[in-house]
C-alpha cells in the first residue's frame, strides 16, 4: 500500500535562512512524487514533481525538492526564506500505474520569522 | 493552467439539511474528480473518485448514501451531503485530473467551508 510520511508537523526558520521540509514515501514500483502549499481557507496549489529524470526539481516560488530513491525519500528545500513562505505544505505519492489517486501526507506546517 | 472552481466557497446550514457543493473544470474536460475532505490541521483525506457518467467509487468508511456524487459531465462534479450534521462541517476540497501527454494531472478547487449549526 501506497504511504506518505511527513515527519514534522512544524518547522521553524528564519526569513533568509534555508528552509527544508521532509517527507519520506512508500510505494510499489516507482512513485509519482508531488508537494502541494495551501494557504489558510484555500485549496491545494501545486508547487513541483517528480516523475523521472534528475533527482533534483525545481518548481514554483524558489522552491525545489530533491528525490533519493535509497532513501525513499523527497525533501522539499528553499535556500532562502521568506515570510510569505509560512503556509502548510503537503508532500503526495501516486503510483505510476494509472490512475489519478493521490495520497497525501498530514501536511508540515511552515512558519518563517521576520 | 488548468482551473478548478467550487461553489459555493462556503456555506452554513442547519442540521438536518442537504447542501449541494459544485465542482467545476473551467477550460479542460476532466477524465476524473476527486473529493477530498479536510479537517482542521490535518490532511487531505480522499473521499471518493468519479468518472463522468458512471458511479463514483468511495473509499472505505464514507457513507454513499450520505455524501452523494454526481459527475454528469466531463466539467462538472457535485457532492451532496445530505442531512447534514455539526459533525460533517469540514472543508471540501475537490480535484480535477486529466490526461496530458500520456501523463496524468491533478488539479484542485479552492475547497468549500461548511459549516453545520
Amino acid at each position: 500500500a501506497q504511504s506518505v510520511a511527513q515527519p514534522e508537523d512544524q518547522v521553524n526558520v528564519a526569513e533568509g535562512n534555508p528552509l527544508t521540509v521532509k517527507c519520506t514515501y512508500s510505494v510499489s514500483g516507482n512513485p509519482y512524487l508531488f508537494w502541494y502549499v495551501q494557504y489558510p481557507n484555500r485549496g491545494l496549489q501545486f508547487l513541483l514533481k517528480y516523475i523521472t529524470g534528475d533527482n533534483l526539481v525545481k518548481g514554483s516560488y524558489g522552491f525545489e525538492a530533491e528525490f533519493n530513491k535509497s532513501q525513499t525519500s523527497f525533501h522539499l528545500k528553499k535556500p532562502s526564506a521568506l515570510v510569505s513562505d509560512s503556509a502548510l505544505y503537503f508532500c503526495a505519492v501516486r503510483d505510476n500505474t494509472g490512475g489519478f489517486k493521490t495520497i497525501f501526507g498530514a501536511g508540515t506546517r511552515l512558519f518563517v520569522k521576520a | 493552467g488548468a482551473v478548478v472552481s467550487q461553489h459555493p466557497s462556503w456555506v452554513i446550514c442547519k442540521s438536518g439539511t442537504s447542501v449541494k457543493i459544485e465542482c467545476r473544470s473551467l477550460d479542460f474536460q476532466a477524465t476524473t474528480m476527486f473529493w477530498y475532505r479536510q479537517f482542521p490541521k490535518q490532511s487531505l483525506m480522499l473521499m471518493a473518485t468519479s468518472n463522468e457518467g458512471s458511479k463514483a467509487t468511495y473509499e472505505q468508511g464514507v457513507e454513499k448514501d450520505k455524501f452523494l456524487i454526481n459527475h454528469a459531465s466531463l466539467t462538472l462534479s457535485t457532492l451532496t451531503v445530505t442531512s447534514a450534521h455539526p459533525e460533517d462541517s469540514s472543508f471540501y476540497i475537490c480535484s480535477a485530473g486529466r490526461l496530458a501527454g500520456g501523463l496524468d494531472e491533478q488539479f484542485f478547487g479552492p475547497g468549500t467551508r461548511l459549516t453545520v449549526l
